[in-house]
Order: structure tokens, then sequence, then C-alpha cells
């Protein structure tokens, strides 16, 4: 099955930028999702494919997808920044589709 | 405004089962595909289950297959997932999840917990 790394933790100051990988073989030729959960809520949809927004979520919020890695940046960092981050993709090498999620990342503010 | 509302969740003994509930509201819930997501206390997101729009295609995630159920009402605007045989390591925070066309998760619920303990 498709594995996805991500660091366990980013730190970063605010005003700074973080930036949180999502690695996987070949992850460049998959689209890539990342979502946003804060403690005890649910995750919110920060990205999808690869580098586009929903609508409401920031513009300091922006994605990269290329090689094996897969990149969420986070500009202009705030407090209310601080969340655990997940990256996703969809897996078809099974014998059945499947949806896979990295093993998060948490992000610090400091 | 897309809600999603997940019950049914509980302390259940090992063995045991439990349905979970999801409701549907502020969208064309019949147009959509679903899924269930669990997340483990203190663990990562891990998906579980997706049944499409009409009912007619359903995927399980290996480590439940065989043991849950996912299911649809389109007249009721409901998904369920159905558990038996629980174990230790289905104790988790359950989520129902819309799906979108491009194979990400655009609304969740906000979860029902499941506590499978003696």
């Amino acid at each position: 099955s498709y594995v996805l790394t991500q660091p366990p933790s980013v730190s970063v100051a605010p005003g700074q930028t973080a930036r949180i990988t999502c690695g996987g073989n070949n992850i460049g030729s998959k689209s890539v999702h990342w979502y946003q959960q804060k403690p005890g809520q649910a995750p919110v949809l920060v990205v999808y494919d690869d580098s586009d927004r929903p609508s409401g979520i920031p513009e300091r919020f922006s994605g990269s997808n290329s090689g094996n890695t897969a990149t969420l940046t986070i500009s202009r960092v705030e407090a209310g920044d601080e969340a655990d981050y997940y990256c996703q993709v969809w897996d078809s090498s099974s014998d059945h589709p499947y949806w896979v999620f990295g093993g998060g990342t948490k992000l610090t503010v400091l | 405004e897309v809600q999603l509302v997940e019950s049914g969740g509980g302390l259940v003994q090992p063995g045991g089962s439990l349905r979970l509930s999801c409701a549907a509201s502020g969208f064309t819930f019949s147009s959509y595909e679903m899924n269930w997501v669990r997340q483990a206390p203190g663990k990562g997101l891990e998906w579980v289950s997706y049944i499409s729009s009409s009912g007619s295609t359903i995927y399980y995630a290996d480590s439940v297959k065989g043991r849950f159920t996912i299911s649809r009402d389109n007249a009721k605007n409901s998904l369920y997932l159905q558990m038996n045989s629980l174990r230790a390591e289905d104790t988790a925070v359950y989520y129902c999840a819309r799906f979108t066309d491009a194979d990400y998760f655009d609304y969740w619920g906000q979860g029902t917990l499941v506590t499978v303990s003696s």
C-alpha cells in the first residue's frame, strides 16, 4: 500500500514561513490534499489538488508537489495556525481504491 | 450551509456491535459520495469506508473489511456504519465526510467517539 511520510513536528515563529512536507513514492504524479485539525475539532480542508484553496482559506496557505515530495507552505504564520496538518492522496495500486493519509505534522507557533 | 452530524457512538465490549449514523443537510445528499474516516486517540486519520451516491459501489479498508458495513438512505439524507465484532483497536472518533469527485473530503462532521473496552 502507498505510504505518506510527514515530519512529526514543525516549529516556527509568528510572522515567519512554515513548510510541512509530505513524502511518497513519485507523489508528484498524484493530487495531494491538505487538512488542518485543531484540538478537539474536525479536520478542515485547506489545500486541494496540490495547490488550490477552498473558499474562505487565506492566501497565506499554499501548496506544491513535485517528484517524491509535496509541501504545504504557510506564510506569515499566526498563532491561530497552530494545529495538526495531514496530507492525503488517492491510491489505486491495490485491488480497490484507497484514500491514504500521512501521519500528521504538529505545527507549533513559538 | 453544509452540515454533517454523527451519532450512535458509545462504550461497547469487545465483540459487540454498534451502529453509527450521520445526518446530512444543506446540500443534495443523493448527489454525493460519502465516507467514514476514524481517528484513534492521539493518532492520525484513517480512511474506513466509501459509498457511492447511489450506494451501488462500496469499499472498505482492510482493517474493517468483513466486520463493518456502510450504507445510506438518500430519502432520509443519512449515512450509516454498522460495526460488528468490535475490537479494542477500533476505539476512535468516527467522522463522516463528504467526498468530491476529485478524491478529497470537503466537509466533515464533528465526529462520534466509539470506545471498545471491557
